[in-house]
């Protein structure tokens, strides 16, 4: 099974500043990568995915993630960011013939105005 | 649309009993899981049943036992809780290998 490394717990923004969540994974085999957000008191949702294609992949709320296969990365950036911004992401990952998906600790994102 | 449904959301329970986490999906979909959350350690897989009919453990089964009652329900057992086991517990399903988990609200659970 795969590890995940989430480099930052706790990362502080400004509004409208951009941010970048840093995630790295221990192999270099084919693999599936997902970012997820969680909000206060509730469940984790899919922010987007990477499963083959382009290795810049977009996903909703203005965010985006680039799959760097050989650093094993995958890095989350958002250009502006809003004070609902402000959440847990969680970054993931599973082999291709794996039904099991390893998460990172996460980074809590507080976005201050 | 329900997706996901978890319950209880909440639950106190004193060392040693037993309770079932009960969990409901209603995308048809194959696999479910259940994960524990606890602060600074990310989800961490307990159980999972990639199809109907099979389960298989995950990174941390000790104390936890699974049933894969249908392709919709996948409950959770603690027969004898521990303060360990104080955590967030989240079901999850998804459909073929690559498809994105989807998650409950997950259930609180304290044990005291």
């Amino acid at each position: 099974a795969q590890s995940v490394t989430q480099l930052d717990s706790q990362v502080p923004v400004f509004e409208e500043a951009p941010v970048e969540l840093r995630c790295n994974y221990s192999s270099s085999v084919s693999v599936y990568l997902f970012w997820y957000v969680q909000y206060p008191n509730q469940g984790l949702q899919l922010l987007l995915k990477y499963l083959s294609g382009s290795t810049l992949v977009k996903g909703i709320n203005g965010f985006e993630a680039e799959f760097n296969k050989s650093q094993t990365s995958f890095h989350l950036r958002k250009p502006s960011v809003h004070i609902s911004d402000t959440a847990e992401y969680f970054c993931a990952v599973s082999d291709l013939d794996d039904y099991k998906l390893s998460f990172g600790a996460g980074t809590t994102v507080t976005v201050r105005a | 649309n329900a997706g996901v449904t978890q319950t209880p959301k909440f639950q106190v329970l004193k060392t040693g009993q037993s309770m079932t986490l009960q969990c409901a999906q209603d995308m048809n979909h194959n696999s479910m899981y259940w994960y524990r959350q606890d602060p600074g350690m990310g989800l961490r897989l307990i159980y999972y049943s990639a199809s109907e009919g099979t389960t298989d453990k995950g990174e941390v089964p000790n104390g936890y036992n699974v049933s894969r009652l249908n392709k919709r329900e996948f409950s959770l057992r603690l027969e004898s809780a521990a303060p360990s086991q104080t955590s967030v517990y989240f079901c999850a399903s998804s459909d073929l290998g690559g498809s994105p988990l989807h998650f409950g609200n997950g259930t609180r659970l304290t044990v005291t």
